[in-house]
């Protein structure tokens, strides 16, 4: 069975400090995908990312940065420099390659930034 | 560009009452999904549209819950004789075959 773990219920940091959001995954797949998406107070799920498995190179986009280790099922999300606008419910999501290509969400972890 | 979108943003009933929510998919997109996100559940899949067929409804939680597709466009996800645990938001998502889920802004269900 498919299992996508957020061990990280809230998070709280100071503006400008960097955080990382963890992600494991189980799955039994060879062929899958990983998502994250973001969930701001406003409640619309906003997709940020999209790895497959084959790709375990590291992607960075501007502040943001995600790190992928099949090794260790881990698809873990760095904010470098935080702010307050990136205070929202971010979610890690996994699905196959099959008919239905549906998401496997985690819990979802709370990043809380103050200024 | 137009997203998805759904309709009502919010929606509060009777216990035992029935309910229709809508989703207008991104123009294109031949798939179509609706999850349900509650806070003792989380966000969990009910069904998978391709076109107007639904291959997958096996996160459907009963048999009050019913979805449907018309013209490979418009989803009408009905809950008949709602219970106080239907009380979530409905989130509608389309895509095309494969590719990445892009989800509306969700409706809020509340059964009193």
């Amino acid at each position: 069975a498919q299992k996508v773990t957020q061990a990280q219920t809230e998070i709280s940091v100071v503006e400008k400090e960097d955080v990382t959001l963890d992600c494991v995954y189980e799955t039994r797949d060879t062929t899958y995908y990983l998502f994250w998406y973001k969930q701001p107070p406003s409640g619309e799920l906003v997709f940020l990312i999209r790895r497959n498995s084959f790709d375990e190179q590291n992607e960075i986009s501007g502040r943001y940065s995600w790190n992928f280790q099949k090794s260790t099922s881990s698809f873990n999300f760095t904010i470098t420099a935080s702010q307050v606008v990136d205070s929202a419910v971010y979610f890690c999501a996994l699905t196959k390659e099959d008919s239905s290509y549906k998401l496997i969400f985690g819990s979802g972890t709370r990043l809380l930034v103050r200024p | 560009g137009a997203g998805v979108s759904q309709s009502p943003s919010n929606k509060v009933t009777e216990k035992g009452k029935d309910v229709e929510l809508r989703c207008d998919p991104i123009s294109g997109h031949t798939a179509l999904y609706w999850y349900r996100q509650s806070l003792g559940q989380g966000l969990e899949f009910l069904i998978y549209f391709q076109g107007n067929s639904a291959p997958d409804k096996s996160g459907l939680p009963s048999d009050r819950f019913s979805a449907e597709r018309t013209g490979g466009s418009v989803s009408t996800l009905t809950i008949q004789r709602t219970q106080q645990e239907d009380s979530a938001v409905y989130l509608c998502a389309s895509s095309s075959v494969g590719g990445t889920q892009y989800f509306g802004p969700g409706t809020r269900l509340l059964v009193l």
